[in-house]
């Protein structure tokens, strides 16, 4: 099973500011990578998906990037809709699809 | 739209079976790959399984495999979850999810909570 290692655990960050969260990958899933937003009491909505490419509507200020075993999501300027949990997720070893345990982002 | 909506929240004692349902719309549901990942109380994301409805092809991961069983009804673009044994363990929300062309989840239902409780 691949074993997908989100850090940090959470992230504190200032409405405006960026945010870059980490997701490692045990092994290389080339960029078979997605990224998830989940906000408290909903369900999880796709941001990103190969890596790089927003999912539809999702704005620009998201933005992946990685392949292998390392990859990043960027949010370039935080709104306040934007403190949530990130999940990133890897489908390399379909089907054995595995999320990582998730990053929090909360307001500072 | 697509569209995946799923049932309400149930509420079993251990020991009870449970069939939980999902029903797509907006696209062709023979076409497309069916999931559902867990969520327990203030936890992570878990795949538990996929279903293809076009001819029933179900895979399911290690940690899920005999524990529960998905199936579908492509006459009603349904999706199922099941278990014929609850424990107290299965409390969790239940999301129903499409699958992308290479294994995202690109649509979500709305989940369904589960709770097991004596």
């Amino acid at each position: 099973e691949i074993v997908m290692t989100q850090s940090p655990a959470t992230l504190s960050v200032s409405p405006g500011e960026r945010a870059t969260l980490s997701c490692r990958a045990s092994q290389s899933v080339s960029s078979n990578l997605a990224w998830y937003q989940q906000k408290p009491g909903q369900a999880p909505r796709l941001l990103i998906y190969g890596a790089s490419t927003r999912a539809t509507g999702i704005p620009a200020r998201f933005s992946g990037s990685g392949s292998g075993t390392e990859f990043t999501l960027t949010i370039s300027s935080l709104q306040s809709e934007d403190f949530a949990v990130y999940y990133c997720q890897q489908y390399n070893n379909w089907p054995a699809l595995t999320f990582g345990g998730g990053t929090k982002v909360e307001i500072k | 739209e697509v569209q995946l909506v799923q049932s309400g929240a149930e509420v079993k004692k251990p020991g009870e079976s449970l069939k939980i349902s999902c029903k797509g719309s907006g696209y062709s549901f023979t076409s497309y790959w069916i999931g559902w990942v867990r969520q327990m109380p203030g936890k992570g994301l878990e795949w538990m399984g996929i279903i293809y409805p076009g001819d029933s092809d179900t895979r399911y991961s290690p940690s899920f495999q005999g524990q529960v069983t998905i199936s579908a009804d492509k006459s009603i673009s349904t999706a199922y979850l099941q278990w014929s044994s609850l424990k107290a363990s299965d409390t969790a929300m239940y999301y129903c999810v499409r699958l992308g062309s290479s294994g995202w989840f690109d649509y979500w239902g709305q989940g369904t909570l589960v709770t097991v409780s004596s």
